[in-house]
C-alpha cells in the first residue's frame, strides 16, 4: 500500500502526558498536512509542511503543539501536557506539486485523554 | 471568512432512489472544490475536485456539479455500499482546506 499511513491509530493517554504521532505520507508527495476532526465535524486545518519548511501554522494550534518535518519525509505531531479537549482524530494528509491540488488522507489517529 | 455550509445533515435513502447532496460556499477567491467520502473511524478518501462554475464530474453512480455559489453531489441509484458521510471543502487564498460538517448518507436495501 502506497497511502499516507500514521502510527499509532489508537492512542489512550491520561490528562497532562505527552504524546506523539507520526505520518508517512505517499512518496514523492511534497506537502504534508495535519488536522483534527471532532465527532460530527468536519476535519480541521492544523499545520501544513512544503519539504522541511512549516509554512502554515492554524489558530488552533496553542503553544502546546508542535510538529516537525525534519527531512521532508515523515512528519510528527506532538502534544505536549494534554488535555481532555484534545481528545480527537488527527488525520495527516499529502499532496503534490505546486498548486495545492487534491490532498490525500490517511486513516488518522484517534487520541482519547483520561 | 471562508465558509462551507452541507445540507442535509443525515439522509436515508431507499437502494435506488435517487438523490442530491447540497454544498454552499463562501471564498475569497475559489481555487478548488472538494468532495470526500469518508466512512466510520477512517480518513476521508477523495473523490473529486471542481475548479470553475459549470464544471461537473462522474464517478460511477456519483455526480459533482459547480456553480458560483454551491455544489451538488448527485447519487444515482444508491446502493448500500453507497452508505457513507461525504463531506465538502474549498480551498481559497490560503493553503488549507474548509470542510463542511459533512452529510451522513444511509442506503437502505
Amino acid at each position: 500500500d502506497t497511502g499516507v499511513s500514521q502510527d499509532p491509530r489508537h492512542k489512550i493517554t491520561k490528562r497532562g502526558q505527552n504524546v506523539t504521532f507520526r505520518c508517512d505520507p505517499i512518496s514523492e508527495h511534497n506537502r504534508l498536512y495535519w488536522y483534527r476532526q471532532t465527532l460530527g465535524q468536519g476535519p480541521e486545518f492544523l499545520t501544513y509542511f512544503q519539504n522541511e519548511a512549516q509554512l502554515e501554522k492554524s489558530r488552533l494550534l496553542s503553544d502546546r503543539f508542535s510538529a516537525e518535518r525534519p527531512k521532508g519525509s515523515f512528519s510528527t505531531l506532538e502534544i505536549q501536557r494534554t488535555e481532555q479537549g484534545d481528545s480527537a482524530m488527527y488525520l495527516c494528509a499529502s499532496s503534490f506539486g505546486t498548486s495545492h491540488n487534491e490532498q490525500f488522507f490517511g486513516p488518522g489517529t484517534r487520541l482519547t485523554v483520561l | 471568512e471562508d465558509q462551507v455550509t452541507q445540507s442535509p445533515e443525515a439522509l436515508r435513502l431507499q437502494e435506488g432512489e435517487s438523490s442530491s447532496l447540497n454544498c454552499s460556499y463562501t471564498v475569497s477567491g475559489l481555487r478548488g472544490l472538494f468532495w470526500y467520502r469518508q466512512d466510520p473511524g477512517k480518513g476521508p478518501e477523495f473523490l473529486f475536485t471542481l475548479y470553475s462554475a459549470g464544471e461537473e464530474k462522474e464517478k460511477e453512480r456519483l455526480k459533482a456539479t459547480l456553480t458560483k455559489k454551491e455544489s451538488f453531489l448527485h447519487i444515482t441509484a444508491p446502493k448500500p455500499e453507497d452508505s457513507a458521510t461525504y463531506l465538502c471543502a474549498v480551498r481559497g487564498a490560503t493553503n488549507k482546506l474548509i470542510f463542511g460538517t459533512g452529510t451522513l448518507l444511509a442506503v437502505q436495501p
